[in-house]
């Protein structure tokens, strides 16, 4: 693994089902960020978590959880998706010390609620 | 809370020179991002300001006017890969960006 990679890259998911989007990074970043990116609306922050064990809410998180249980995952669960969670999903990781902090995107995960 | 724009659409010849203005207002504020993302592709650094003042890295440079909340990117002779959406980002003192929609730049032969 070189980077931050997320699974699956796309998928078609039923209205009502669970689904978990992954997210792996492996250059030891404290933070890690989940992004939603519609069209018009740009990238929202939906969750992010400054260090392992603490997550803290965005912009959008309703409908959505996380977990930092150790450095290098980041899942995003919807619990029962809706039609209206249709996005593309991005994830992000950054060092979280002071100075530029650059967030690193992964790739990104499309996915449909029908 | 964060009120970020930039244009939507700018079009420019092969070898020109585009300018992207992003205005922002923001709660609080703790540095300007600006990132490339082409089609069906994540988003990718470009520059960063936090003081005021240009930044200039090879053809890309940025600039940044704390007291007007506004910035912008400029890119000199433009490639046809530099056809993409660049989205102006403002980090708030939590140390969280907010995006803009984007402006998707497309450059003609």
């Amino acid at each position: 693994i070189a980077g931050i990679t997320q699974a699956p890259t796309s998928q078609i998911l039923a209205a009502g089902r669970r689904m978990t989007l992954r997210c792996t990074q492996d250059m030891r970043h404290n933070a890690m960020y989940w992004y939603r990116q519609d069209l018009g609306l740009g990238l929202r922050l939906i969750h992010y978590s400054n260090t392992a064990g603490t997550t803290g809410k965005g912009e959008v998180p309703d409908g959505y959880s996380v977990s930092r249980a150790n450095t290098d995952d980041f899942p995003l669960t919807l619990a029962s998706a809706v039609p209206s969670q249709t996005s593309v999903y991005f994830c992000a990781s950054s060092v979280a010390s002071g100075g530029p902090d650059t967030q690193y995107f992964g790739p990104g995960t499309r996915l449909t609620v029908l | 809370g964060q009120n970020i724009d930039q244009p939507t659409e700018m079009t420019a010849t092969e070898g020109a020179i585009v300018q992207i203005n992003c205005t922002y207002q923001t709660s609080g504020f703790n540095g300007l991002f600006w990132y490339q993302q082409h089609a069906g592709e994540a988003p990718t650094f470009l520059s960063y300001n936090v003081l005021d003042g240009l930044e200039e890295k090879g053809r890309f440079s940025s600039f940044l006017s704390r007291s007007k909340g506004y910035s912008y990117l400029l890119l000199k002779e433009l490639q046809m890969k530099d056809s993409a959406s660049y989205l102006c980002a403002v980090r708030d003192n939590d140390y969280k960006l907010s995006f803009g929609a984007g402006t998707t730049v497309t450059v003609r032969a």
